[in-house]
Formats: structure tokens, C-alpha cells, sequence
């Protein structure tokens, strides 16, 4: 069974600084699809990035760019220049493949940032 | 503003109410999803459905109800809720097929059972 961790329950950065948040997975599909989206307190769930386990290279998007180890099973994202409107929680996905069936998100716990002054 | 559309945003109901949540995109995405979460804990899928059919029902107990009357359009029924229902319900949809589509979430609908 596919499954994702994030071991940071809540971290503080300070502004503009860069900060990793971590996230490891399993799973025995040789294909698959890691997101991460952020949430903030008013409930959306925002979509940052995407990583396919076949990408040679790290997906980069803006600010947020993902740190993909695949022989490790770990995708960080890593946020540059933190801003205050970071402060938000963050979730880990893999995509369960399921043939015309949508596409299942397994979640991670999320991690709560916070951005400080 | 998201593409994807969830009404009413906040809703408080007793436990002998009927109410319905609705959700609505417009980006032609034939699969759409309902998720439930509790406070600060990932979202859990409630049901998938895939081309207007229910295709995956997580064990949702029945006073859940999902409907799917087009391809913009999902609702959840709700009928003889319990205050442990009390969560924010998400709706979100995806183009199917497409491995690296990410999933749409709308802004969630609130719920308080009384």
C-alpha cells in the first residue's frame, strides 16, 4: 500500500529566509505522482507542485521548488524567500493510479508553518 | 477565486435536517471528488466519481448521500447527521486519465452539526 510521511508536525522560518519541509513515501509502482499543496486557514487546498517519477529533473514553480531523491523515496519542498502569507499548512500527495476511476490522493499528515517577522 | 465552486460556505444544522452541499467547475474535468477534514488533519475521500458514475464509496456511512446530475455538477446530501460530522467538506475534480493533472479544490463548505 502507497503511503506518505511528514515527520515536522509545525515549523517556524523566519521572513525571507528558505525552509524545507519534508516528505518521504513508499509505494512499489515503478509510475506515480507526488504533489504538494498548501492550506491556509481559510480552508482551500492550493496546488504547488508536481514531481512524476520519471521527471529527470526537480520541479521548480516560483518560490517552491521539490528536492526529488527517488532512490531515498523523498520529495521536499523547499520554499525560498519566505513571505508571511506562507504561513499556512502544507500536505504531501501521491497520486494511487486507478484505471478510470479518478485519481485517489493519498495524503501525508501536513506540516504547519509558520513565518515570523 | 477557485475554479472549482462549493455552496454554501458555512452551513449549522441539526441533526434532524436535511441539507444538500453543492459544487460546480467549468475546466471539463470528468472526474470530481468529496473529501472530509477535520481540523488540522489531511483530508479523507469520502467518494470519486469518474464520468458522472460513482466509482469509489470509502465507507461512507448512507446518511451521506452523493449525486452527480452532470458533468459540472456534484452535490451531497446530508440527512441525520451526527455532531462527529462537524467538518469542512471539500469538493475537487481532475481530468481523468492524466496521472500528472493535479486534483481542483473549492474553498470547502463548513459544517457544524448541532
Amino acid at each position: 500500500a502507497q503511503k506518505i510521511t511528514q515527520t515536522q508536525p509545525g515549523m517556524f522560518v523566519q521572513e525571507k529566509e528558505a525552509v524545507t519541509l519534508d516528505c518521504t513515501y513508499d509505494t512499489s509502482d515503478q509510475s506515480y505522482g507526488l504533489f504538494w499543496y498548501k492550506q491556509p486557514s481559510s480552508g482551500e487546498m492550493i496546488f504547488l507542485i508536481y514531481q512524476g517519477s520519471y521527471d529527470e529533473q526537480n520541479a521548480t514553480e516560483g518560490r517552491y521548488s521539490l528536492n526529488f531523491q527517488k532512490a531515498r523515496k523523498s520529495a521536499n519542498l523547499v520554499i525560498s524567500a519566505s513571505q508571511l502569507g506562507d504561513s499556512a499548512m502544507y500536505f504531501c500527495a501521491m497520486r494511487e493510479r486507478l484505471y478510470n476511476q479518478g485519481g485517489k490522493l493519498i495524503f501525508g499528515q501536513g506540516t504547519e508553518l509558520s513565518v515570523k517577522p | 477565486d477557485t475554479e472549482v465552486t462549493q455552496t454554501p460556505k458555512h452551513l449549522v444544522m441539526g441533526m434532524t435536517n436535511k441539507k444538500s452541499l453543492k459544487c460546480e467547475q467549468h475546466m471539463g474535468h470528468r472526474a470530481m471528488y468529496w473529501y472530509k477534514q477535520k481540523a488540522k488533519k489531511p483530508p479523507e475521500l469520502m467518494f470519486v466519481y469518474s464520468y458522472e458514475k460513482l466509482s469509489i464509496n470509502e465507507s461512507v456511512p448512507s446518511r451521506f448521500s452523493p449525486e452527480c446530475p452532470n458533468s459540472s455538477l456534484l452535490n451531497l446530501h446530508l440527512h441525520a447527521l451526527q455532531p462527529e460530522d462537524s467538518a469542512l467538506y471539500l469538493c475537487a475534480s481532475s481530468q481523468e486519465g492524466q496521472d500528472n493533472q493535479p486534483q481542483h479544490f473549492g474553498d470547502g463548505t463548513r459544517l457544524s452539526i448541532l
